[in-house]
């Protein structure tokens, strides 16, 4: 079974600055996905950026890029000049390749508020 | 069609009421999803059907808990004789059966039992 651990429950970043969500994650499969998913006050939950664990380069998404290391199965999500619209729970989740079905399971979330 | 559409986005019941929730996904998506989240914590996953077909249902929560999809299209969620303990935020997602594509959330529906 796959576990996804966001460690840091509550997050807050200056509007402008950086900011980093770690996520860590266990799984005995080689191929895999890796997603960051964001869920803003009352509304529904969409995806940030996508990682295949194949690929050795980072995937970047305008101002969103993670840091993937496979062999530390580490995959946090940096947000570079942040915005007041980024506040918002980030969940970080995970499809393992030999997952028929594609169900995600998910980390317990990091809730970023971003301050003007 | 814009989105997966959730109804109803709220529902107060009591203790030992029969609910039912719809979920509608992107019209082209022959996948649809249900997960339940608790407050503070990430989406669970539940059961899942690829067209009318439900290929996982061992992660419902109980046998109190079902979910149809008739005609492979919308979807819904029955939980029967409610506990306080099913008061969650229930979420539907679709996506298409290409490899590990996106998977569209809706806005969920609010369940609070009392």
């Amino acid at each position: 079974a796959q576990t996804v651990t966001q460690s840091q429950p509550e997050m807050s970043v200056q509007e402008a600055e950086t900011v980093t969500l770690s996520c860590t994650y266990d799984t005995s499969e080689n191929n895999y996905y890796l997603f960051w998913y964001k869920q803003p006050p009352s509304r529904q939950m969409i995806l940030v950026i996508r990682q295949e664990a194949y690929k050795q380069q980072n995937a970047t998404e305008n101002r969103f890029s993670v840091n993937f290391q496979k062999a530390a199965k580490s995959f946090s999500l940096k947000i570079s000049d942040s915005q007041l619209g980024d506040t918002a729970m980030y969940f970080c989740a995970f499809i393992g390749a030999n997952n028929a079905g594609n169900m995600l399971t998910f980390g317990g979330g990091t809730r970023l508020m971003v301050k003007p | 069609d814009t989105g997966v559409s959730q109804d109803p986005r709220h529902k107060i019941t009591k203790r030992g009421q029969n609910v039912t929730f719809r979920c509608d996904p992107i019209s082209e998506h022959n996948r649809l999803y249900w997960y339940r989240q608790t407050l503070g914590q990430g989406p669970e996953f539940l059961t899942y059907f690829q067209n009318e077909a439900q290929l996982e249902k061992s992660r419902l929560l109980s046998d109190r808990f079902s979910a149809e999809r008739p005609k492979g299209s919308f979807s819904t969620l029955e939980i029967q004789r409610t506990e306080q303990g099913d008061s969650a935020m229930y979420l539907c997602a679709s996506s298409s059966y290409r490899g590990n594509t996106e998977a569209f959330f809706g806005q969920g529906t609010r369940l609070t039992v009392v």
